[in-house]
């Protein structure tokens, strides 16, 4: 089974700019969750996305936003980057909505703000 | 307020030795408790979970845990640690009503000597 695919791994920005990242889950998964990850601030939960339904939502300005498709893939996009975004963006999936569920995480994109 | 503290930020055991990684979570509610690892350059892996029933809650590679409500803790531990287990671990806490919200503690570094 493949795992949690998230593209592009590695991508260098500049401020003021906007990017788009993306997430297959694994087959079968329809809840996609979002994570930002720095060293200050560490693990942090953007949204979660479950049958193309925001169900979650973390503390992030409105400049991040994300969708899910009817194939259960996802995408989060960051406008007017800022030098404070620069991040690794970890996606991760389950088979449905529950705490009890384990979380896949993907490999992460990361993200460089210049 | 939904929070969980790893005591210490880094922890340096020699190899072979035991090493307990410390986890405390603030909730009065039902919780799901989970630790995971991560490796260099990579996403999040789970090592294990507690969702109800025994305290103690075996892992991959040897690990363990006991979740403590009393204390509200879960503390991760190893009889026996390999350089190979070298890497940044993860407590993490998710409730019933929040879905699949992760909320992580801010990680603990193990380093394995030799």
């Amino acid at each position: 089974k493949a795992g949690v695919t998230q593209t592009p791994r590695y991508l260098i920005k500049t401020r003021g700019q906007q990017v788009t990242l993306s997430c297959s889950p694994i087959s079968g998964h329809r809840s996609v969750s979002w994570y930002q990850q720095t060293p200050g601030q560490g693990l942090q939960f953007l949204f979660e996305y479950f049958s193309e339904t925001q169900r979650n939502k973390g503390n992030f300005p409105g400049r991040f936003s994300g969708r899910q498709f009817s194939n259960s893939r996802s995408e989060m996009n960051v406008s007017t980057l800022e030098l404070g975004d620069s991040a690794l963006y970890l996606c991760a999936s389950s088979p449905t909505v529950s705490g009890a569920n384990v979380l896949t995480f993907g490999a992460g994109s990361r993200l460089t703000v210049l | 307020a939904q929070s969980v503290t790893q005591l210490d930020s880094q922890v340096p055991v020699f190899e072979e030795a035991p090493v307990e990684l410390r986890c405390n979570y603030s909730s009065s509610v039902s919780v799901y408790l989970f630790w995971y690892v991560q490796y260099p350059n990579q996403g999040l892996q789970l090592l294990l979970k507690y969702l109800s029933g025994s305290t103690l809650v075996k892992g991959i590679n040897g690990f363990e845990a006991e979740f403590n409500k009393s204390q509200t803790s879960f503390h991760l531990r190893k009889p026996s640690v390999h350089i190979s287990d070298t890497a940044e671990y993860f407590c993490a806490v998710s409730y019933m009503e929040y879905g699949n919200k992760l909320v992580f503690g801010a990680g603990t570094i193990l380093r394995v000597k030799s």
